[in-house]
């Protein structure tokens, strides 16, 4: 069984677009996050959720909104997508947010295209 | 702030070769983890070891191995007798405390094993 599971693999879509991903695991664990991996392949935290609640939201755009309708589903929602939206986005869980639970285990990424 | 760097953009070698893919830290904290993930061509994060800032003894893995040294802020990683499976970014990254023990993430390194 996946651990930590994204829909869909790959999207492209058009500037001004509205898209979801979604994110969602089984590994009873109480922390999600969202990463964006840019062309560069440089990882940024973007969100985390502890519990369904917002944690950190790092300096991005409101046009990108998080979900969590439950502690196993993180989806990301991203309005009037542009070009710069283009990039691979890792959904990612650990146990909880203590230090000592702080490894993560990530989803398998989903690669935005936007034209 | 916490900052990762992997001034190696990119190696190569040839099967076989023994290869260590460096990393330094900066961080104020006194309790911290570091770890190392693997991003092969196909595009997953697989998570490969952490070890937490009071634990200094070197770990070994196979043909894996990894050397924390704190007095240096350094945790390099070593491949011992490259195969071509090896080939991959692996990225370093460092626990950040200030929201939800995200992680933070050095800018990779390229390594490429030729046969």
């Amino acid at each position: 069984d996946t651990a930590v599971s994204q829909t869909p693999k790959y999207l492209v879509t058009q500037m001004g677009n509205d898209k979801s991903i979604k994110c969602e695991q089984n590994l009873g664990h109480d922390t999600m996050y969202w990463y964006k991996q840019d062309s560069k392949k440089f990882l940024k935290i973007m969100f985390s959720y502890n519990n369904k609640e917002l944690i950190i939201n790092e300096t991005v755009p409101n046009r990108f909104s998080p979900k969590s309708p439950d502690k196993a589903h993180l989806n990301l929602h991203i309005n009037s997508l542009e070009l710069g939206d283009s990039a691979v986005y890792f959904c990612a869980s650990s146990q909880d947010i203590k230090l000592v639970n702080v490894e993560q285990y990530f989803g398998p990424g989903t690669r935005l295209t936007v034209t | 702030a916490q900052k990762v760097t992997q001034a190696q953009t990119e190696i190569s070698v040839v099967e076989k070769e023994d290869v260590t893919l460096d990393c330094v830290y900066e961080t104020r904290d006194t309790t911290y983890y570091l770890f190392w993930y693997k991003q092969p061509p196909s595009g997953e994060l697989v998570f490969l070891i952490r070890r937490n800032s009071f634990d200094e003894q070197n770990e070994i893995s196979g043909r894996y191995s990894w050397n924390f040294q704190k007095s240096t802020s350094s945790f390099n990683f070593t491949i011992t007798a490259s195969q071509v499976v090896d080939s991959a970014v692996y990225f370093c990254a460092l626990s950040d405390p200030t929201g939800a023990n995200n992680l933070f993430f050095g800018t990779g390194t390229r390594l490429t094993v030729i046969p």
